[in-house]
């Protein structure tokens, strides 16, 4: 069945470091979606991408950025990780196909910066 | 800019209906959509409005009046697997979802 992962679901790292989260869709989807969940804020787009070669900055991008190389794949870095960052990370994936353009989130990547 | 606003929490009885109401400042957009999330996971595709009017699906109806600046998300019969999150969320310009902050719901036996 086709699906959305993440990986690593769980990540401790430490505060300069640098982190890549993994996201892979196999819907074919042509739009991707970072988002970050925090307490209090809901759900927030950090980056997102129409396309291979795609990409665009959400509301919280600073720290973070994205590289669209193939339609299933959208890696999150976080340059220099930072205490601020420690959040839930969802990545997403819609198409038009059908009229709507429903997301569909994978199941997460909780990461801990130190 | 969007605004979004939901109630933080709600309690309600098994068997019964909750009503959680999602309201929006915006310019303009192209449908609002609801999402359940349980605790630790990520969230599901409830329900879709483009148009105003009631969106019915099993227990779960989506309501939406773009002249109020009005949603809300109406479960009926509830069930203990029901306790959750719902996330109201408007798609604008750009095929891009903003969030409220969600409203959790307790089912109590």
């Amino acid at each position: 069945d086709a699906e959305i992962t993440q990986s690593p679901r769980h990540k401790i790292t430490e505060t300069g470091r640098q982190v890549t989260l993994a996201c892979h869709q196999t819907w074919n989807h042509n739009n991707m979606f970072w988002y970050r969940q925090d307490l209090g804020h809901g759900l927030r787009l950090i980056h997102y991408s129409y396309g291979v070669q795609d990409t665009n900055k959400g509301e919280v991008s600073d720290g973070y950025s994205v590289s669209r190389s193939n339609t299933e794949d959208l890696p999150l870095t976080l340059e220099s990780a930072a205490s601020s960052q420690t959040s839930v990370y969802f990545c997403a994936s819609s198409d038009r196909r059908g009229g709507t353009d429903t997301q569909y989130f994978g199941p997460g990547t909780r990461l801990t910066v130190l | 800019g969007q605004n979004i606003d939901q109630p933080t929490e709600m309690t309600a009885t098994e068997g019964a209906i909750v009503q959680i109401n999602c309201t929006y400042q915006t310019s303009g957009f192209n449908g609002l959509f609801w999402y359940q999330q349980h605790a630790g996971e990520a969230p599901t595709f409830l329900s879709y409005n483009v148009l105003d009017g009631l969106e019915e699906k099993g227990r779960f109806s989506s309501f939406l009046s773009r002249s109020k600046g009005y949603s809300y998300l109406l479960l009926k019969e509830l069930q203990m697997k029901d306790s959750a999150s719902y996330l109201c969320a408007l798609w604008a310009a750009g095929n891009k979802l903003t969030f409220g902050g969600g409203t959790r719901v307790l089912v109590k036996p």
